[in-house]
């Protein structure tokens, strides 16, 4: 049982070129989010699935777009990549919709843009 | 709106010491409260949780208790390790969404 996954690790982007990163769960769950992480900042949620074939908004969506390809992945994927989007990235997942669920989250991607 | 507020850091502690990290929070509804723990080079993971009014939280020696009259769920440990070096986070939930709410996070640094 892996929990969530991520991948890559590590990236280096260049200002303007686009890339996806890649977030899939083996614990059946329904929810999955996508939260950046700055220094001073705590997490900020970007974008989250309630379910399969949904996705809405969070706190910070703009430059980002997602996509729920079936129940275990959901993936980021940034068109035109910005210095202001050097971050780490995590995707996180959680179960049920009962009022006390926990969010499992991935080990992070470590994303600069120069 | 909901928010949480919590102390920010960096404290760095001796081994043994005693550790209070502050959490209040402001929610429209009746929130869930969370800890959660990021140690280094990792993601978040949930330390413990409190879901309604005096309920206390507590694992790994870490205790929280949900106060409603303060609206406050300070995270307390009576003697800390160096592998409790990590930063502490403080997170709501509310109205059933499992959306979190976080706090900026306080990183903690246990000398041997």
């Amino acid at each position: 049982n892996a929990g969530v996954t991520q991948t890559p690790k590590f990236q280096v982007l260049k200002t303007g070129q686009s890339m996806t990163l890649q977030c899939a769960q083996d614990m059946n769950h329904n929810s999955m989010y996508w939260y950046r992480q700055d220094p001073g900042m705590g997490l900020r949620l970007i974008y989250y699935s309630a379910s399969e074939g949904t996705t809405d908004k969070g706190e910070v969506p703009n430059g980002y777009n997602v996509s729920r390809l079936n129940k275990r992945e959901f993936s980021l994927r940034l068109e035109s990549a910005a210095p202001s989007q050097t971050s780490v990235y995590f995707c996180a997942s959680s179960g049920d919709y009962l009022l006390t669920d926990t969010q499992y989250f991935g080990p992070g991607t470590r994303l600069t843009v120069l | 709106g909901n928010s949480v507020t919590q102390m920010e850091g960096p404290v760095t502690l001796s081994e043994e010491a005693f550790l209070t990290i502050n959490c209040t929070y402001t929610a429209t509804g009746y929130p869930s409260l969370f800890w959660y723990v990021q140690y280094p080079g990792e993601g978040l993971q949930l330390l413990l949780k409190a879901t309604k009014a005096d309920d206390k939280g507590s694992n790994k020696g870490f205790e929280a208790t949900y106060r409603k009259e303060t609206t406050s769920f300070h995270l307390e440990k009576g003697s800390v390790q160096v592998s409790d070096s990590a930063v502490y986070f403080c997170a709501l939930s509310v109205g059933g969404s499992e959306k979190l709410v976080f706090g900026k996070g306080m990183k903690l640094t246990v000398n041997p």
